[in-house]
């Protein structure tokens, strides 16, 4: 059973260009999160698919937006690149049924890097 | 406001000695509570999680974690470390019903032959 898989593995890319980071989630989960890892600080929620949707987002601007596709595979697209958007970004993936109590599991993140 | 502080930024024990690494909630309900471990370039592995129950709880490579509710604390503890588990570690709170996770900003964990 494959885990949660993102693409690319490391990127660079110049301020103001836009960057798109895919994410396959876990077998049988229907909800994909996008959270952002700068160097030596936590991840931070950016936002949550479900059902296509956008269902909840964290404080970011909105040069940060995603896609969920049917088959639940979700993007995460960032617009016009500043240096302060260099990155691990990490996808996860739930079953989405409601919440509380599902666990959550990280894919390896896409290193993104901002010049 | 829901937050996870962890007081250790960095921490540095001896190969074989206990760890205890400090996490500190705060959570306006019944917290969901996970400890995730980062090694250098990768993604996040779950050690372990608490979401109800006995408030001792097992993980994954000897890791336990006890639930304080009168502390709001989740500390993670090991009894003997092994120069493999170098990492970071990371605490966290949620889901909340929509599946939002809060970290800490970790505590980086160095381990002295």
């Amino acid at each position: 059973d494959a885990g949660v898989t993102q693409s690319p593995t490391h990127l660079i890319k110049t301020r103001g260009q836009q960057v798109t980071l895919r994410c396959s989630p876990k077998s049988g989960h229907d909800t994909v999160s996008w959270y952002q890892q700068a160097l030596g600080q936590g991840p931070q929620f950016i936002f949550q698919y479900y059902e296509e949707e956008e269902r909840q987002r964290g404080n970011f601007p909105d040069r940060f937006s995603g896609h969920q596709f049917p088959n639940y595979s979700s993007e995460l697209n960032v617009n016009a690149l500043l240096l302060g958007d260099s990155a691990l970004y990490l996808c996860a993936s739930s079953p989405g049924t409601g919440g509380r109590g599902n666990t959550i599991y990280f894919g390896e993140g896409s290193w993104l890097t901002v010049v | 406001a829901q937050s996870v502080t962890q007081p250790d930024i960095h921490i540095t024990v001896s190969e074989g000695a206990s760890l205890e690494l400090r996490c500190n909630y705060s959570y306006g309900a019944t917290p969901y509570l996970f400890w995730y471990v980062q090694s250098p370039g990768q993604g996040l592995q779950l050690l372990l999680k608490y979401f109800s129950g006995d408030t001792l709880v097992q993980g994954i490579k000897g890791f336990e974690a006890e639930f304080k509710r009168s502390q709001s604390s989740f500390n993670l503890r090991k009894p003997s470390v092994h120069w493999s588990d170098a990492a970071e570690y990371f605490c966290a709170v949620g889901p909340n019903r929509d599946d939002k996770i809060i970290f800490g900003k970790g505590t980086r964990l160095h381990i002295l032959p």
